[in-house]
């Protein structure tokens, strides 16, 4: 299994919306409607922002949602704030007889 | 509230096991659907997956890991282990361990802070 290719770094003002993106295979991202994104800042654990595409966990603000086309998902910020500014983080499934797969990672900065 | 925190030995040396255990609160690991996994984040570097365990006992393992790997848990103490042989230094990370809930598949919902494990003679 090898890892979902996301951009290494995006950026954007505050306000604004930025969008990052997450390339699998026809095995992972487009088998299923199982993605998710975590943010992680520097130090901290991930915490998990988006599970299965576009659902968010009770708590995390409306601002983060997800998508997906084919073997590509996306998760895009809006409104962006400072406290944005952290590492995402894509995922996987990949099928009952694996573990899941994680994104290389991109580091969104608020300019 | 879930909760779940890692210790184990934060300095081993090359070819020595390491031994990293997942003590953890607020669910229970022989619920139907549950599960704990390990991952771990070298220095700088993206998350990487290495191991899952189910309430019903079934394992996976990272294919590249798998001869080096052991994941283990005891319901009875809240605690899920893994065994790691014949560590690199290529193996130095934060190794993290985190809740799958039941009902999903491939989430890791609530994590560990971590523990950095340094491999160096």
């Amino acid at each position: 299994q090898s890892a979902l290719t996301q951009p290494p770094s995006a950026s954007g003002s505050p306000g604004q919306s930025v969008t990052i993106s997450c390339t699998g295979t026809s095995s992972d991202v487009g088998a299923y409607n199982y993605v998710s994104w975590y943010q992680q800042h520097p130090g901290k654990a991930p915490k998990l922002l988006i599970f299965e595409v576009n659902k968010r966990p009770s708590g995390v603000p409306d601002r983060f949602s997800g998508s997906k086309s084919g073997n590509t998902a996306a998760l895009t910020v809006s409104g962006l704030q400072a406290e944005d500014e952290a590492d995402y983080y894509c995922s996987s499934y990949a099928g009952s007889n694996n573990l899941g797969v994680f994104g290389t990672g991109t580091k969104v900065t608020v300019l | 509230q879930i909760t779940l925190k890692e210790s184990g030995p934060t300095l081993v040396k090359p070819t020595q096991t390491l031994t990293l255990t997942c003590t953890f609160s607020g669910f229970s690991l022989s619920s139907s659907g549950v599960g704990v996994g390990w991952v771990r984040q070298p220095p700088g570097k993206a998350l990487e997956w290495l191991a899952l365990i189910y309430w019903d006992d079934d394992k996976r393992y990272r294919p590249s890991l798998r001869s080096r790997l052991t994941i283990t848990k005891d319901t009875s103490k809240n605690q899920v282990v893994l065994t790691m042989t014949n560590v690199d230094p290529v193996d130095t990370a934060t190794y993290h361990c985190a809740h799958k809930p039941s009902g999903t598949y491939g989430v890791l919902g609530y994590w560990g802070q971590g523990v950095m494990v340094t491999v160096s003679s």
